[in-house]
């Protein structure tokens, strides 16, 4: 149980072109979803931090507009890069919670590998 | 606020012998504690979590982590290394009351046959 994917698990784009990475939760409904990013080599960085039917909460630093993400149900969340451009590239993660219970641990989606040409 | 500090990048051990993970964190609330592990290319896994009961945790393929608030840590052990270990580990820690998460930098593990 407790499965989350995401679609797609890679992608290669153009520079100035928009990109959507869909994440769901299989089995279960995820209060809250979110999206990090990952550099090579490097720790998650948190981006933002949806609540389904309420807008995003964005990170210090993350462009709300540029990162534009939905939360349209409780099952599925989308991240949205628009304009991207070849500093983009990057690993993109998402993770699902069950509730807002404490210590309620997040579910993890395998990521997206965004590659921006 | 809070924060959680993986003291060692890279750790390095023979195969068969013990792993120890340093994780140290901070927090202004009752936190959660996690370990995640992340093999190459892929997403991450659950190992454990603390939150609040037993100090110490027993999670998957044999990984403990013991909670000592009086220290701030949630060191992840292992008794005995087998090669399918080598990943990278990540502490977390989580609290507030939308339990927002923080991600420590990661300890990339290997294990040397």
């Amino acid at each position: 149980g407790a499965v989350v994917s995401q679609h797609p698990s890679w992608v290669i784009c153009k520079s100035g072109t928009s990109v959507k990475i869909e994440c769901r939760s299989l089995d279960f409904q995820a209060t809250t979803m979110f999206w990090y990013r990952q550099f090579p080599k490097q720790s998650l960085m948190l981006m933002a931090t949806s609540n389904e039917g309420s807008k995003a909460t964005y990170e210090q630093g993350v462009e709300k507009d540029k990162f534009l993400i939905n939360h349209a149900s409780l099952t599925l969340s989308t991240l949205t890069v628009t304009s991207a451009h070849p500093e983009d590239s990057s690993f993109y993660i998402c993770s699902a919670r069950p509730g807002l219970a404490i210590g309620r641990e997040q579910y993890f989606g395998p990521g997206t590998r965004l590659t921006v040409t | 606020a809070q924060s959680v500090t993986q003291l060692d990048s890279h750790v390095s051990v023979s195969e068969g012998t013990p792993v120890l993970l340093r994780c140290n964190y901070s927090s202004s609330y009752s936190p959660s504690l996690f370990w995640y592990v992340q093999h190459p290319n892929k997403g991450l896994q659950l190992l454990l979590k603390y939150t609040s009961a037993a100090t110490l945790v027993k999670g998957i393929n044999g990984f403990e982590a013991e909670f000592k608030k009086s220290e701030t840590s949630f060191h992840l052990t292992k008794p005995s290394a087998h090669m399918s270990d080598a990943a990278e580990y990540f502490c977390v820690v989580s609290g507030g009351g939308y339990q927002k998460v923080t991600f420590g930098t990661g300890t990339k593990l290997q294990v040397i046959p």
